[in-house]
């Protein structure tokens, strides 16, 4: 299975909006709709952000929130804050119990 | 809730092998998968394999297929993943992790804290 794509940086002021996107393939997130988002700070396991494609766990702010169009989803940041700077991963599920993860998108807040 | 508790860092030499628990506490383990993921300096996170303790059969990717092998033991609620025939670029920081039951089965709520494994001559 090959990595999904992510861009390897995002960048936005306080209280704009940034969008990661994530391309992958007709057989993973064309194919199903298990695609996370994790978010992970220096020295820290990764966070879960987002399940299946727009779900937030609880507890994770509204202003994240994900979409999924063709082979590529996408995850929008609204009302960056500081404490959003980070990087993250996507994942989607590509059948027979396989997994896979994207490059991951250094976020920074300008 | 449920707390996974990783083993500490590790240094191999190439061509050695490694072997990583990560030990469950605080609720099920048998039902649940265990995945391990791991994350290479400057690289992206890679997805390794997992295994559900009751049904003992693992997954792995394809990368890795015969070089890892992932257990789990129901008596003691620990996973293992060794990792044999370490070259240099398998230094990386080693996570296991599960779902809490709460969200998707293929997406990750709880994880160790993660191990540094060292590959050096």
């Amino acid at each position: 299975q090959s990595a999904l794509t992510q861009p390897p940086s995002a960048s936005g002021s306080p209280g704009q909006s940034v969008t990661i996107s994530c391309t992958g393939t007709s057989s993973d997130v064309g194919t199903y709709n298990y695609v996370s988002w994790y978010q992970q700070h220096p020295g820290k396991a990764p966070k879960l952000m987002i399940y299946e494609v727009g779900n937030r766990p609880s507890g994770v702010p509204d202003r994240f929130s994900g979409s999924k169009s063709g082979n590529t989803a996408s995850l929008t940041v609204s009302g960056l804050q500081a404490e959003d700077e980070g990087d993250y991963f996507c994942s989607a599920y590509a059948g027979s119990n396989n997994l896979v993860f994207g490059g991951g998108t250094k976020l920074t807040v300008l | 809730q449920v707390q996974l508790v990783q083993s500490g860092a590790e240094v191999r030499k190439p061509g050695s092998s490694v072997k990583v628990s990560c030990k469950a506490s605080g609720g099920t383990f048998s039902s649940y998968a265990i995945t391990w993921v791991r994350l290479a300096p400057g690289q992206g996170l890679e997805w390794m394999g997992r295994i559900i303790p009751i049904f003992r059969t693992p997954n792995y990717a394809q990368k890795f297929q015969g070089r890892v092998t992932i257990t789990a033991d129901e008596s003691t609620t620990t996973a293992y993943m060794e990792l044999s025939s370490l070259k240099f670029e398998d230094t990386a920081v080693y996570y296991c992790a599960r779902r809490s039951g709460s969200y998707s089965t293929h997406a990750f709520d709880i994880w160790g804290q993660g191990t540094m494994v060292t590959v050096s001559s």
